[in-house]
């Protein structure tokens, strides 16, 4: 089966850096995405990683192991705008084509 | 603009009544999914569609049904038999095994 795993919460100050962590159990792996979602609205897409290693992409970066089955989201230079649930995606076996989504993570940013 | 569009944005509906939410994407993607979201959790997948004509059912199919007759539209209908149905809808489409793009939502509500 596939189990995701994230902090439920976590809270940073304005300009701050946070770590979000997502662990995984999945059958196959192709590839880990991470989405920002605000309250009442879409999920909209941040990171894509398939390979191990750093994908950086303006303040967001993510980092993926996949022999720990391991992946974190870093947000640089936090804004009040950050503030929002960040999910963690895995996509499984390739015959299936589809994403098993953690619960989320809901960051609050503190001025 | 190519995107993914949604409708209506509120639904509500009346116990032992079907309802069917539209979906629809100009983004030329073959993947196409429907996932449910409730209050503070994750998107938990009900069906999902890689080719016109062909559909396989997520981890909550139950209560649900969908088509695919075109590649541009996913309806999800809402059957008297999901006996839970109030919460947050989301379609998304995707190249497969790439980020998927979200419609707007539907809120559905039983009254």
């Amino acid at each position: 089966g596939q189990n995701i795993d994230q902090p439920t919460e976590m809270t940073a100050t304005e300009g701050a850096i946070v770590q979000i962590n997502c662990t995984y159990q999945t059958s196959g792996f192709n590839g880990l995405f991470w989405y920002q979602q605000h309250a009442g609205e879409a999920p909209t897409f941040l990171s894509y990683n398939v390979l191990d290693g750093l994908e950086e992409k303006g303040r967001f970066s993510s980092f993926l192991s996949r022999s720990k089955g391991y992946s974190y989201l870093l947000l640089k230079e936090l804004q009040m705008k950050d503030s929002a649930s960040y999910l963690c995606a895995v996509k499984g076996d390739t015959n299936a084509g589809k994403s098993t989504f953690g619960d989320g993570t809901t960051l609050t940013v503190k001025p | 603009d190519g995107g993914i569009t949604q409708s209506p944005k509120y639904l509500f509906r009346k116990e032992g009544q079907n309802v069917t939410l539209s979906c629809e994407q100009n983004l030329n993607h073959d993947a196409m999914y429907w996932y449910r979201q409730d209050p503070g959790q994750g998107l938990r997948l009900i069906y999902y569609s890689q080719i016109v004509n062909d559909f396989q059912k997520g981890d909550i199919a139950e209560g649900y049904s969908v088509s695919r007759e075109k590649k541009e539209s996913f309806p999800l209908t809402v059957t008297s038999a999901q006996k839970n149905p109030t919460a947050f809808y989301l379609c998304a489409s995707s190249i497969l095994n790439r980020e998927a793009f979200f419609g707007q939502g539907t809120r559905l509500t039983v009254v």
